[in-house]
């Protein structure tokens, strides 16, 4: 079982800005322990997104942006289009599990 | 450019172990920077951190798994591997090698094989 939790789903229309909720504790995101995040298109293999909360590596969009306050994070998707149609998850370190990386339950991003 | 090649069986009888290697191109696995680890994804499902190794041999380990995991390294071969026993048809998943920075901070996933499915079936 995940200890972070996100929406099952999220959608938005073409050019809309969509967003994507973390939610954590104490142990981990409220512990101050940075956020990651990961994009998974249809049949492929996660990709990284998003690194130490706000930062995108090379080649990542700048309509894709993320946050972190107390116990969440989000990541943020604006000008939507339908190549972001994936499923999105955050990662992040858990200090009550000993070595555990831990990731959240997923969204899944549909455009309308 | 490193890429990473997860390979082994892609079905595996319940009660048996299940075994897969990850070969690493384009860096070395004795970089001091960087752990080599294991994600799963059940079909449909979420991911699932196994666990990762760092090319001394010193393992991190889910502690829901731990007791059936094993993760070792083979620098010779530029290969780190992922041993589960007993597996169960609970233990079907696409199974993901990776390399994870070293730190607890700086502790994500990049980059990733592209997975194997392995199934746990008689």
């Amino acid at each position: 079982q995940s200890v972070l939790t996100q929406p099952p789903s999220v959608s938005g229309a073409p050019g809309q800005r969509v967003t994507i909720s973390c939610t954590g504790s104490s142990s981990n995101i409220g512990a101050g322990y940075d956020v990651h995040w990961y994009q998974q298109l249809p049949g492929t293999a996660p990709k990284l997104l998003m690194y130490g909360n706000t930062n995108r590596p090379s080649g990542v969009p700048d309509r894709f942006s993320g946050s972190k306050s107390g116990t969440s994070a989000s990541l943020a998707i604006t000008g939507l289009q339908a190549e972001d149609e994936a499923d999105y998850y955050c990662q992040s370190y858990d200090s009550s599990l000993s070595g555990s990386n831990v990731f959240g339950t997923g969204t899944k991003v549909t455009v309308l | 450019q490193l890429q990473l090649q997860e390979s082994g069986p892609g079905l595996v009888k319940p009660s048996e172990t299940l075994s897969l290697t990850c070969t690493v191109s384009g860096d070395s696995i004795s970089s001091t920077s960087y752990y080599w680890g294991w994600i799963r994804q059940p079909p449909g499902k979420g991911l699932e951190w196994i666990g990762h190794v760092y090319y001394s041999g010193n393992t991190y380990y889910n502690p829901s798994l731990k007791s059936r995991v094993t993760i070792s390294v083979d620098t010779s071969k530029n290969q780190f591997s992922l041993k589960l026993s007993s597996v169960t048809a609970a233990d079907t998943a696409v199974y993901y090698c990776a390399r994870r920075l070293l730190g607890v901070v700086i502790n994500w996933f990049d980059p990733w094989g592209q997975g194997t499915l392995v199934t746990v079936s008689s």
